[in-house]
Order: structure tokens, then sequence, then C-alpha cells
């Protein structure tokens, strides 16, 4: 596609129950972002996958929280046991090349927004 | 570690005004540093792109700066619109790969 994209748009759980967010980079981008944006907040960084790298899971605030991405493509976001604090719109950001000289714009998907009952 | 200020937290101004909005970073080891919009419920739309070795870019009525040696960046706003009411996120990457946001600048521009 054109653009990142997301799914879902939005997503009502209760809480104890697993969720699986889903991004879609913009092909060819080798970098893929997650960030959490709580109410109000600024945006938090969750993980950073690059190429065929190990992950960078610094920002994932606890084990509950875990990525994946397939083929160096899609990506899922998986929360266990969601809390209501784990409510927030979940962005998805790809870039081409991580860093250096050459461009390495962020391309941002539309988001989901998580809410645990 | 990198902190990114973005002054003002909120703003609201009459149609036509031309704005400046201002980011501040505390180190000045960046790659690059880019300008996004967020509108309400919606994801962030890139705006500009400076890298490190770049003073300025300008996209129509949008003109970022960059200036490495003071940690701060601005972004101008030509001619103020209603639909420019967003907020307006800064965000800089260093060594890391790991961009580090402001958190934002809301603006109101009202007819």
């Amino acid at each position: 596609g054109a653009g990142v994209s997301q799914s879902p748009s939005n997503k009502v759980t209760e809480k104890g129950k697993d969720v699986e967010l889903r991004c879609d980079p913009i092909s060819g981008h080798t970098a893929l972002y997650w960030y959490r944006q709580s109410l109000g907040q600024g945006l938090e960084f969750l993980i950073y996958f690059q190429g065929n790298s190990a992950p960078d899971k610094s920002g994932l605030p606890s084990d509950r929280f875990s990525a994946e991405r397939t083929g160096g493509s899609v990506s899922t976001l998986t929360i266990q046991r969601t809390q209501q604090e784990d409510s927030a719109v979940y962005l998805c950001a790809s870039s081409l090349l991580a860093a250096g000289p050459p461009p390495n714009e962020q391309f941002f998907g539309p988001g989901t927004r998580l809410t645990v009952l | 570690k990198q902190e990114v200020t973005q002054i003002p937290a909120a703003l609201s101004v009459p149609e036509g005004e031309n704005l400046v909005l201002n980011c501040s970073f505390t180190d000045s080891a960046i790659y690059n540093l880019q300008w996004f919009r967020q509108d309400p419920g919606k994801g962030l739309t890139s705006l500009l792109l400076i890298q490190s070795s770049q003073r300025e870019q300008t996209s129509g009525r949008l003109n970022a700066s960059l200036d490495k040696s003071s940690g701060r960046s601005t972004l101008y706003i030509a001619a103020s619109q209603p639909g420019d009411s967003a907020t307006y996120l800064c965000a800089a990457r260093g060594g890391s790969y790991i961009p580090t946001f402001g958190r934002g600048t809301s603006l109101i521009v009202h007819p």
C-alpha cells in the first residue's frame, strides 16, 4: 500500500484478555517502530525492528508486551493479560533506513485505539 | 539521554498570524530532526525533515530551521489558517536510532 496501515483501528477488550495489534509498514522499509500514546501524554517508545537484527525492546513496559516482525515486513504487537492502564493509542511507524545520511523520514500509521474495560 | 522540549504547550491565535513553534533538545549529536502534525484521533503526519547537515527546510507555508549548536529547531507557519489547527510534534533522532519526541504544541487557529 501507499502508507503504513494498522489494524484494527479500534479495539475494546476486557481486563485480563490478550490482544494483538497489527502493523503493515511501507513496502521496502527496513525499520519499524511501535509507540504508545496515552491520553494527554507524549509518544512512548516501545520496540524497534531493523532488518534482520535483534529488535530493541528497551521500551516495553512489562513482560506482558511482546512484538514480532515476520519476513521483515508485517509486525504484530501482543499484549497479554491486559490491564486498564494499557488503554492508549498504539502507533506504528516505518522508515527506509534507521540512521545515517540517507533520507530516513518516519512515516506513521493511523494507530489502534485500545480500550481495556 | 536525549530530552526534547516544546514551547509553548498550547497556542491559540487568530487566522492570518505568522507563528513560531519551538523545539529544543539536550544532545546536539543528532542525525536529523523531524516535525509532525497530529490531528485529534489520528496518527502523525510528517511535515518536514531536516538532516543534521542542513539548516532549514521549507514546504509551502511551513519553514523549519535547525541550529544544532544551540540545540534548537523552530517551525514557522506563515499566514495561519483554521485548517492548521492540530498538535505539532518534533522528534530528534540520534545515534540510538530511536527518535525522542517532544510533548507537542497544541495549536488552535480561530477564524
